[in-house]
């Protein structure tokens, strides 16, 4: 059955850097998102993403964040500097653009980020 | 905008027992999506149940059944005869319709613990 990957499965990074979280997303979907998750929380949503640019995002989505669809294939979560607070785990998803309306999401497996 | 609750923080079985993980939602949406996502140890979301607002008949699968209540606006989940397997994080997401994006709102969550 086709999933969703995601790359690395656990980062740490030293406050101040740059993070670059990758994403597969399903061969024939068209429509991607990213969504954390505090640890012990809930899950939040951060941004969605079809045809080549951002379609909606949260306040939680400010100028350190950045997506990108570099190739066919990958979709990236860039945190330019990243604070302590950005310490979570981060969920990939992804839907066949057909199937928006009614709405499965496919989430990948999560990359944990760990901000020293 | 759209809100979920999920009063329910922790709850605690022993193996056999029937549980219910409440779940209520607010939106102004007319048509709009409920989930139900498990969160296993290991961190994963596994998706368990899409139900569309325009379907009110309740789902049963195997130990779990779903009971979607538009007049009060619940969906909650029961599981029967709950095993330790079961042991998992349980979050209720709502998917809005005309007005809401295609963003998934998730509860807080509720620990589920099924002892031995």
């Amino acid at each position: 059955e086709p999933e969703v990957t995601q790359t690395p499965s656990h980062q740490v990074t030293q406050m101040g850097q740059e993070v670059i979280l990758r994403c597969v997303p399903i061969s024939n979907h068209l429509y991607f998102y990213w969504y954390r998750q505090i640890l012990g929380q809930k899950v939040e949503f951060l941004v969605s993403f079809y045809n080549n640019e951002i379609s909606e995002k949260s306040e939680i989505f400010d100028d350190q964040f950045s997506v990108e669809r570099p190739d066919g294939s990958n979709f990236t979560l860039k945190i330019r500097s990243t604070k302590l607070e950005d310490s979570a785990m981060y969920f990939c998803a992804s839907i066949e653009h057909r199937q928006l309306s009614s709405y499965e999401q496919y989430f990948g497996p999560g990359t944990r980020l760990t901000v020293t | 905008a759209q809100k979920v609750t999920q009063a329910q923080t922790e709850i605690s079985v022993v193996e056999k027992e029937d549980v219910t993980l409440d779940c209520v939602y607010e939106t102004r949406d007319t048509t709009y999506y409920l989930f139900w996502y498990k969160q296993p140890p290991s961190g994963e979301l596994v998706f368990l149940i899409r139900r569309n607002s325009f379907d009110e008949q309740n789902e049963i699968s195997g130990r779990y059944s779903w009971n979607f209540q538009k007049s009060t606006s619940s969906f909650n989940f029961t599981i029967t005869a709950s095993q330790v397997v079961d042991s998992a994080v349980y979050f209720c997401a709502l998917k809005g319709g005309e007005t809401s994006g295609s963003r998934l709102t998730f509860g807080e969550g509720t620990q589920l613990t099924v002892n031995p």
